[in-house]
């Protein structure tokens, strides 16, 4: 079955760290893969997309890779701020061309 | 601001009750989309919409039926709430359905008793 695996438990990071979140996905083949930021109470944000040829996409401090051999994104926040403080959803490609979410990892950041 | 709104933004109802849900925008975009959002689960599709009267079934779709007679109206219905639809629910929309980012709603919080 098509499964969207992303770090379970909350990243929590010291500020002006680099954060890195994993999205490992099974059973798709994506031609891109997009990032969004959700806040509490609060709908998802777009934030990055990233196509099967392009092997890294950058955005102010934010970087994603895609790797279609590991079937894996990883997405970094560079020099951290608490403001980054949020919960971020991977979401690739799925049947249809329509996206599929996964459930996100909830990233805090230590003053 | 994507100028997408839903309401109501809270509703508490009673199981067996019939329940609509509107989301509207004012971008003109062709795709709109509703989500619900569980503890434990990713955004799930329910159902989308690629133009006026045209939609199809999400992977969720099942209790849930859609209407969008204009473009900047998708109303999401529950024929018969029941607990297990209590949710967040989430509007998108997208003016490409490839690669087209898109664009949520505040979400609607929903409680069947």
């Amino acid at each position: 079955s098509q499964k969207i695996e992303q770090n379970s438990e909350a990243l929590n990071i010291q500020e002006g760290k680099t954060a890195t979140l994993t999205c490992n996905y099974t059973n798709y083949s994506p031609a891109y893969l997009q990032w969004y930021r959700q806040d509490p109470g609060r709908g998802p944000v777009f934030l990055l997309l990233i196509r099967e040829n392009e092997k890294e996409k950058r955005k102010e401090r934010l970087k994603v890779t895609f790797d279609t051999t590991l079937k894996q994104s990883l997405f970094h926040i560079t020099a951290s701020q608490p403001a980054d403080s949020a919960t971020y959803l991977c979401a690739p490609q799925g049947g249809n061309n329509r996206l599929a979410f996964g459930k996100g990892i909830q990233v805090v950041v230590i003053p | 601001d994507a100028g997408i709104t839903q309401s109501p933004r809270h509703k508490v109802t009673e199981t067996g009750t019939p329940v609509t849900l509107r989301c509207h925008q004012t971008e003109n975009h062709r795709y709109m989309y509703w989500y619900r959002q569980d503890p434990g689960h990713g955004l799930r599709l329910i159902h989308y919409s690629y133009g006026v009267k045209d939609t199809d079934k999400g992977e969720v779709s099942d209790g849930y039926s859609v209407s969008r007679s204009k473009t900047e109206d998708f109303l999401l219905t529950l024929e018969s709430a029941t607990s297990s639809q209590t949710s967040v629910y989430f509007c998108a929309i997208t003016q490409r359905e490839a690669e087209g980012e898109q664009f949520f709603g505040p979400g609607t919080r929903l409680t069947v008793l």
